[in-house]
């Protein structure tokens, strides 16, 4: 499917290890979001940028780390990452405008912290 | 800050029948109410959404209604499939705020 892409699709990954997560949407939105989507849990929003500054820090721990080079993509940076951070990690884009637009789904990230 | 609650968690219907998910929110001031279905192992996609200067909102099988008053929407699945079994997802909004969603209710539609 085109729209918004990730990879990786799936991720092991040991605590000290170091990875990154991308995102790139080609729908010409012009924010983005990275969401955290855990067993039995509401989707949870972690950061949001809209043309490309960073506007929403949800309380994230600072292990992650967002980059947006770009409206086009969307990073996450991980590192000494805790078992717990296991999860979907969804990203999505949007057209901000002057009103309440749809959010557009990549097909997210599996992460499995060791 | 804005607050989602969703109802049921889970739901078993018998293909055929309808089914009716419902949505509170705490935030007097949203005003964009989407909802979302996600597959087993697919992105969450959206369905169907409403803004609160309507009241209700029909797309073929699938409808959704508002209550501002009460602060609650809800999703109604007519004639449902086995293709509507998924977790469905509804979020609030206040234009410049940011989706909150609800925790989800998985809908099983039993042939």
């Amino acid at each position: 499917e085109t729209g918004v892409t990730q990879t990786p699709r799936h991720l092991v990954m040991g605590m000290t290890n170091k990875k990154s997560l991308k995102c790139e949407q080609h729908l010409g939105h012009n924010a983005m979001y990275w969401y955290k989507q855990s067993a039995k849990k509401p989707l949870e929003l972690m950061f949001v940028y809209n043309f490309k500054e960073q506007t929403e820090n949800n309380s994230v721990p600072s292990r992650f780390s967002p980059e947006c080079p770009n409206s086009s993509h969307l990073f996450l940076h991980l590192h000494t990452l805790q078992p717990e951070d296991s999860a979907l990690y969804l990203c999505a884009s949007s057209q901000e405008e002057n009103s309440n637009n749809e959010q557009f789904f990549g097909p997210g990230t599996r992460l499995t912290v060791l | 800050g804005e607050n989602v609650e969703q109802h049921p968690s889970t739901l078993s219907v018998q293909e055929g029948d309808s089914a009716v998910i419902k949505c509170t929110y705490s935030d007097s001031a949203s005003n964009y109410f989407p909802w979302y279905k996600q597959e087993l192992g697919k992105r969450p996609q959206l369905i169907i959404d409403i803004r609160s200067n309507v009241g209700e909102k029909k797309d073929q099988r699938i409808a959704v209604t508002l209550n501002k008053t009460a602060k609650h929407f809800s999703l109604h699945i007519t004639e449902t499939q086995p293709e509507d079994s998924a977790v469905y997802f509804c979020a609030a909004e206040n234009y410049g705020q940011n989706f909150v969603f609800g925790p989800g209710t998985r809908l099983s539609v039993l042939p």
